[in-house]
């Protein structure tokens, strides 16, 4: 099975801040990944997919990149709203889609 | 534009078996590829199981093999998925949630509902 690897697990940053959050795959996944953002209490939101594809109605300070094994989320300016815990998952296995571990962002 | 509904929360004994649904409005749930997420409380999401349309057939993560079923209503457009054999550490909220017809990542998110296994 596919693992992926977020990292920091952990972060802590400003508002106006540039934020980059990474996700490395145990294997290859063909840049089917995707970010989500989560706010506490409620379902995930989709932000980005097929690696850099930027979901509608999501503001442009989001964006991604990668390939191969190595995938990263910036925020280009951390807005307030934007605290929250983002996941990476890959559906290059699709069904299954795999999540990573999540990346808690907090408020310095 | 996918809606999803799912049912309310639920406390459950260690054994026993538990079912969430999830109703869809929007779309028919056969132009669906319904999965289901769990999270247990402070944890990260964790992929149960969701259907596959090229094979026709749902796939489980290894950890839930044997012990989950994920069923569907066509005459409701309802999603089902039953647990057994609940353990404390299957307290957690799940999730129904889907992709837009045509692509693989998660549009749609039902509420969640949390289920609490607890002597």
């Amino acid at each position: 099975d596919i693992q992926l690897t977020q990292s920091p697990s952990f972060m802590s940053a400003s508002v106006g801040d540039r934020v980059t959050i990474t996700c490395r795959a145990s294997q290859g996944i063909n840049s089917y990944l995707a970010w989500y953002q989560q706010k506490p209490g409620k379902a995930p939101k989709l932000l980005i997919y097929a690696a850099s594809s930027l979901e509608s109605g999501v503001p442009s300070r989001f964006s991604g990149s990668g390939s191969g094994t190595e995938y990263t989320l910036t925020i280009s300016s951390l807005q307030p709203e934007d605290f929250a815990t983002y996941y990476c998952q890959q559906v290059d296995s699709y069904p299954r889609g795999t999540f990573g571990q999540g990346t808690r962002l907090e408020n310095k | 534009q996918v809606h999803l509904v799912q049912s309310g929360a639920e406390v459950k004994k260690p054994g026993a078996s538990v079912r969430v649904s999830c109703k869809v409005s929007g779309y028919a749930i056969t132009e669906l590829s319904m999965h289901w997420v769990r999270q247990a409380p402070g944890k990260g999401l964790e992929w149960m199981g969701g259907f596959d349309p090229e094979d026709d057939e749902t796939i489980f993560a290894q950890k839930f093999q044997g012990r989950v079923t994920m069923t569907e209503d066509t005459s409701t457009d309802t999603a089902y998925m039953e647990l057994k054999s609940l353990k404390s550490d299957d307290t957690a909220v799940y999730y129904c949630a889907t992709p837009a017809p045509g692509t693989w990542y998660f549009d749609y998110w039902g509420h969640g509902t949390l289920v609490t296994v607890s002597s």
